[in-house]
């Protein structure tokens, strides 16, 4: 059990640009999360999958924001068109149904930086 | 829409106790959450409480549930400075799996 990794752990962009953030979640964990996390708050809830399917969905996960999870195993998080707004850390998480507290474990977190 | 409140700041000398407050106003939550996160990091589970409990103890940790009133505490024995972080609560409700965090309470530790 090598826990949840995320990559890139930073990521510098220009407004404008397109984003891609991949988390690989602990292994044979079925559920797996996104958070966005800004500078003083709590993290908040964007996405989350069961195995393939996404089951829910953030307002805070607008139309430029797009999440798969094409194998129920690895998933991307892409960001179009950047915004200063984006700037934030995004946090992937995972978690097992067949653990009865389907605890959520959380990865290091991408640092975007939208210039 | 569900809310967790926390206190921003907590200041504790090396070897006292500090205790972190946390209130929540879903009725429906099933498990409440503590999480801790050192700088840069992601965050670490510390411990968890199922919601038809009123204590759990965990080596140096404690948590009390009051469902009455809705109000979550992390008791930390014997504070050390490694201690030092930002902790979070967060409650998962009946009504989907992800979790609703609060603020962060910023908890020094002074030797």
């Amino acid at each position: 059990d090598t826990g949840v990794s995320q990559n890139p752990r930073h990521k510098i962009t220009k407004r404008g640009q397109n984003v891609t953030f991949r988390c690989d979640p602990i292994s044979e964990h079925n559920r797996l999360y996104w958070y966005r996390q800004t500078l003083g708050q709590g993290p908040e809830f964007l996405t989350y999958f069961q195995n393939e399917a996404q089951l829910e969905k953030s307002r805070l996960l607008s139309d430029r924001f797009s999440a798969e999870r094409p194998k129920g195993s690895f998933s991307t998080l892409e960001i179009q068109r950047t915004e200063q707004g984006d700037s934030a850390m995004y946090l992937c998480a995972s978690s097992s149904t067949s653990q009865f507290t389907d605890t959520q474990y959380f990865g290091p977190g991408t640092r975007l930086t939208v210039l | 829409g569900e809310d967790v409140e926390q206190s921003l700041f907590l200041s504790v000398r090396e070897g006292d106790s500090s205790v972190i407050n946390c209130t929540y106003t879903d009725s429906s939550s099933t498990y409440l959450y503590w999480y801790k996160q050192e700088p840069g990091a992601g965050l670490q589970l510390l411990t968890y409480i199922f919601s038809n409990m009123d204590m759990k103890q965990d080596q140096r940790l404690t948590v009390l549930l009051n469902k009455k009133d809705k109000h979550l505490s992390l008791r930390i024995a014997d504070t050390q400075t490694g201690d030092s972080a930002i902790y979070f609560c967060a409650e998962r409700s009946n009504a989907g799996n992800m979790l609703t965090f609060g603020g962060g309470t910023r908890l020094m530790v002074k030797p």
